[in-house]
């Protein structure tokens, strides 16, 4: 969804390095979202936040860490990447309607961590 | 927590072979949403299903969510090479949060 990006789409970075991956969307979406595709493993969610003021841990958070800085923007941190964070990586955005929350993703970072 | 089960992980048909994938949550859910994502793309929502027994059809997909509101089909009528792709189905609980199922790779050989 065009409305949904993320910068960068992708990046190669050696052990140990501090990384972040970076989400913004013009959706007006309250509701924002990380999630790791790993091969079979499916999407697997890091962290979400409703709201500016609300960040969540998802499933698999250890070794991130999360900065909502705005409505529209939803930075996501690796503060020391070792290799097994290698993976593609989606930002998603939502908004609660109805009693749904249809979810609209980014294209996706490509990280690879050496 | 809630956990939704998808199967088969994988599947590879004969173009113009019919292909069906399930999903079944461990509790009820409230909705029930389904998500195709195309090689080297990004998941984007097919349809999203509501009530108990809903069917619903999207030219040659057929979506259908359970009596009990724990489980969910997709299948496709005669596959073409522009179904190839991984099908997610996505649980929406009480709690609002999607759970999303590991999703079903489909390969169309032509």
């Amino acid at each position: 969804d065009a409305d949904v990006t993320q910068t960068p789409r992708n990046r190669i970075t050696k052990t140990g390095k501090r990384i972040m991956l970076e989400c913004s969307q013009t959706k007006g979406h309250d509701r924002m979202y990380w999630y790791r595709q790993d091969p079979g493993l499916g999407l697997r969610l890091i962290y979400y936040s409703f709201d500016v003021k609300d960040i969540n841990k998802g499933e698999i958070s250890d070794g991130y860490s999360v900065s909502r800085q705005a409505q529209a923007k939803f930075s996501l941190s690796l503060e020391s990447a070792i290799p097994n964070q290698t993976a593609l990586y989606f930002c998603a955005t939502s908004r609660l309607a109805g009693g749904t929350d249809t979810q609209y993703f980014g294209p996706g970072t490509r990280l690879t961590v050496l | 927590g809630q956990q939704v089960m998808q199967i088969p992980q994988y599947q590879h048909v004969q173009e113009g072979e019919d292909f069906t994938t399930y999903c079944n949550s461990s509790t009820t859910l409230s909705n029930i949403q389904w998500y195709k994502q195309r090689p080297g793309g990004h998941p984007v929502f097919l349809i999203q299903l509501v009530k108990s027994g809903e069917v619903k059809k999207q030219k040659r997909l057929t979506f259908q969510f359970g009596e009990a509101k724990k489980n969910s089909s997709l299948h496709i009528t005669a596959t073409q090479t522009t179904d190839v792709g991984t099908y997610f189905c996505a649980g929406q609980g009480s709690n609002y949060k999607l759970t999303f199922g590991k999703g079903t790779l489909l390969t169309v050989n032509p």
